[in-house]
């Protein structure tokens, strides 16, 4: 049972360049997400996720898109990497049911140059 | 903007000792929850309190909830160098239809051996 997966691991762009980063999760959860975490900070939800095919804005949408193709898979889309977008992206996921603890994958690591 | 802010931002102890880390939050919520994040990786549920609770254990933590005061905290008793991480307390508000999570700044816990 391997949880939440990231994939890759880490990165490194150049400014306008494009990637996707890849999140699955093999616990059969509803709901994913995607977030952020800059040095020494929390983390920022960037977008959600409530099921297949919905996608949602979180507080810090911009610059990003994401799609959820499969219940298991959740994709987040740099279009064009700005050094700004230079961070650590965790993905999470998590049950329907009120008053559950979210699942973290081990983040990828990128950078904008 | 984040919704808690823990105090203090970083701690170093004595291996043995206690470790007590707050949260402070600004909106109703319907649970609290606690993670630990160690260097380089994702975060790792720890305790969930639920807004009509007021404390609860697990193991050598014990997490409390004053919903009048706005706050929690986090204690670590006879804290080990294993315990060396990042605390983030999180919260869920009210008619959350997708269950996310408003993460704080953390709080850095060093134990020395």
């Amino acid at each position: 049972n391997a949880g939440v997966t990231q994939t890759p691991k880490f990165r490194v762009l150049k400014t306008g360049q494009s990637m996707t980063l890849l999140c699955a999760q093999d616990m059969n959860h509803e709901y994913m997400y995607w977030y952020r975490q800059d040095p020494g900070m929390g983390l920022r939800l960037i977008h959600y996720s409530v099921g297949e095919g919905t996608t949602a804005k979180g507080e810090v949408p911009d610059g990003y898109n994401v799609s959820r193709l499969k219940k298991q898979n959740f994709l987040l889309g740099l279009e064009s990497a700005a050094p700004s977008q230079t961070s650590v992206y965790f993905c999470a996921s998590t049950k329907t049911q009120g008053n559950q603890p979210q699942h973290f994958g081990d983040g990828t690591r990128l950078s904008i140059l | 903007s984040q919704q808690g802010e823990e105090d203090p931002q970083a701690l170093s102890i004595q291996e043995g000792e206690n470790a007590t880390m707050n949260c402070s939050y600004k909106t109703s919520i319907n649970n609290l929850q606690w993670y630990r994040q160690n260097s380089g990786r994702g975060l790792v549920h720890l305790i969930l309190i639920r807004s009509n609770e007021r404390e609860k254990h697990s193991g050598r933590l014990r997490v409390t909830l004053d919903t009048s005061k706005k706050s929690s905290s986090l204690l670590i008793t006879a804290s080990r160098a294993a315990d060396t991480a990042s605390y983030f307390c999180a919260t869920a508000r009210p008619g959350n239809a997708g269950n996310m999570l408003t993460f704080g700044g953390g709080t850095r816990l060093m134990v020395k051996p």
